[in-house]
């Protein structure tokens, strides 16, 4: 089944320590989005990608970063420079940039 | 830039009865709309899109029309069920441009 996948659905990982968001699609989508959701204050972006080798950064960019060296692949890093990095984190992708995107299932990180 | 206003939540209604959930947007343009589903726990599913004006987008009893004269969407089904407790989100998208989310409208409903 075509779809997108983020690993893992919960993470871990103590104040100080960059961590790695996996998302992966296989739906020969060339847009990729990543978003953060927090309480009451709905998506915002922090990167997205419209091709490979390729992106650019969202509303929220500070403290995280991204690489897009294969078409199905756009991982997230949270790095210690973020400063409220709990959250839920949604990964999506679309056809092209501006339709409509199909999200992951989103991986819930809690630092601590 | 653009931006997207939805009705402020929670709503709560019971079984059967009717829901419209608000939402404005700006844009310059013509976008196209989206409304987007989220149940506990999940990511977002589309729920149903307009590309241009007057189109009306339907799916699983909800229907929104694409208003250009009052740059609105409204979310409206005529019998709400528990099982559309979620919380819904409008997004407006330029071509090329990664969609802009409204904050979500929380619905919960009560047998």
């Amino acid at each position: 089944d075509g779809g997108i996948t983020q690993s893992p659905k919960y993470l871990f990982r103590k104040e100080g320590q960059n961590v790695t968001l996996s998302c992966e699609q296989n739906l020969n989508h060339d847009a990729m989005y990543w978003y953060r959701q927090d309480p009451g204050q709905g998506l915002r972006l922090i990167y997205y990608s419209q091709i490979v080798n390729d992106f650019q950064k969202g509303d929220i960019a500070e403290g995280y970063s991204v690489s897009r060296e294969k078409k199905e692949s756009f991982p997230l890093t949270v790095t210690s420079a973020q400063k409220n990095p709990t959250a839920f984190y949604l990964c999506a992708s679309s056809i092209e940039g501006g339709r409509e995107a199909f999200f992951g299932q989103g991986t819930r990180l809690t630092v601590v | 830039g653009d931006s997207v206003t939805q009705m402020e939540g929670p709503v709560t209604l019971s079984e059967e009865a009717f829901l419209t959930i608000n939402c404005t947007y700006t844009a310059t343009g013509y976008p196209s709309l989206f409304w987007y589903v989220q149940y506990p726990g999940e990511g977002l599913q589309l729920l149903l899109k307009a590309t241009k004006a007057d189109d009306k987008g339907s799916n699983k009893g909800f229907e929104a029309t694409y208003r250009k004269e009052t740059t609105s969407f409204h979310l409206e089904k005529g019998s709400v069920q528990v099982s559309d407790s979620a919380v819904y989100f409008c997004a407006p998208s330029i071509g090329g441009t990664p969609l802009v989310f409204g904050k979500g409208t929380r619905l919960s409903v009560i047998a």
